[in-house]
């Protein structure tokens, strides 16, 4: 157990909806990322938060946004579902601001499909 | 830009087999390294990692050795067994973190 929860578990929705994905990462650490696996594409970076501002972005689509609240947990929305959408969906977080010997610690992950 | 290639699968070896799988990169910086391992349903774990060149990072009996001369940081275990079975993404930190596609490996009793 990373220590890192994400929910929900499983998301099956339609096209053109628009859904959050929930992360709470663990005790202490400040920074929360975002990826994206396919099978298509690979493990992908979406974007990256540190202590409620956004640090680094990635390959993350205009329909997608995410947010660090106060507290540290994170949220990611992703509107106007496509089905190229489906995906599992990641969140990692690390002690610091994602610079260079930081360890990331991964959730179990969020499997979105969209029907 | 900065990169990480690491060779396709599937790799499949059979219980008690020498593991190698290969990863070099590209980066302008001196990025640390690190493996990555998926098992079946679940998310990535930190494997091992190095931080500066010649370090070994070692964990569960796998190895990799961070080759600045050869940009490499390939994956090694002796005897691998069939709980080795998963999915091994190598990686690289520099400003940000970069991902390779990851090699995924069957190990057969």
């Amino acid at each position: 157990d990373s220590g890192v929860t994400q929910t929900p578990k499983h998301l099956i929705t339609a096209t053109g909806q628009r859904v959050t994905l929930r992360c709470s990462p663990r005790s202490g650490d400040l920074s929360v990322y975002w990826y994206q696996q396919s099978l298509d594409q690979g493990l992908q970076f979406l974007i990256q938060y540190y202590n409620g501002e956004e640090r680094a972005k990635g390959n993350i689509l205009e329909r997608f946004s995410a947010q660090q609240f106060p507290d540290l947990h994170s949220e990611l929305n992703l509107s106007s579902l496509e089905l190229g959408d489906s995906a599992l969906y990641f969140c990692a977080s690390s002690v610091g601001d994602g610079r260079t010997t930081d360890t990331q610690y991964f959730g179990p992950g969020t499997r979105l499909t969209v029907l | 830009g900065d990169s990480v290639t690491q060779m396709e699968g599937p790799v499949t070896l059979s219980e008690e087999a020498f593991l190698t799988i290969n990863c070099t990169y590209t980066a302008t910086g001196y990025p640390s390294l690190f493996w990555y391992v998926q098992y079946p349903g679940e998310g990535l774990q930190l494997l091992l990692k190095a931080t500066k060149a010649d370090d070994k990072g070692s964990n569960k009996g796998f190895e990799a050795t961070y080759r600045k001369e050869t940009t490499s940081f390939h994956l090694e275990k002796g005897s691998v067994q069939v709980s080795d079975s998963a999915v091994y993404f190598c990686a690289l930190a520099d400003d940000k973190i970069i991902f390779g596609k990851g090699t995924r490996l069957h190990i057969l009793p």
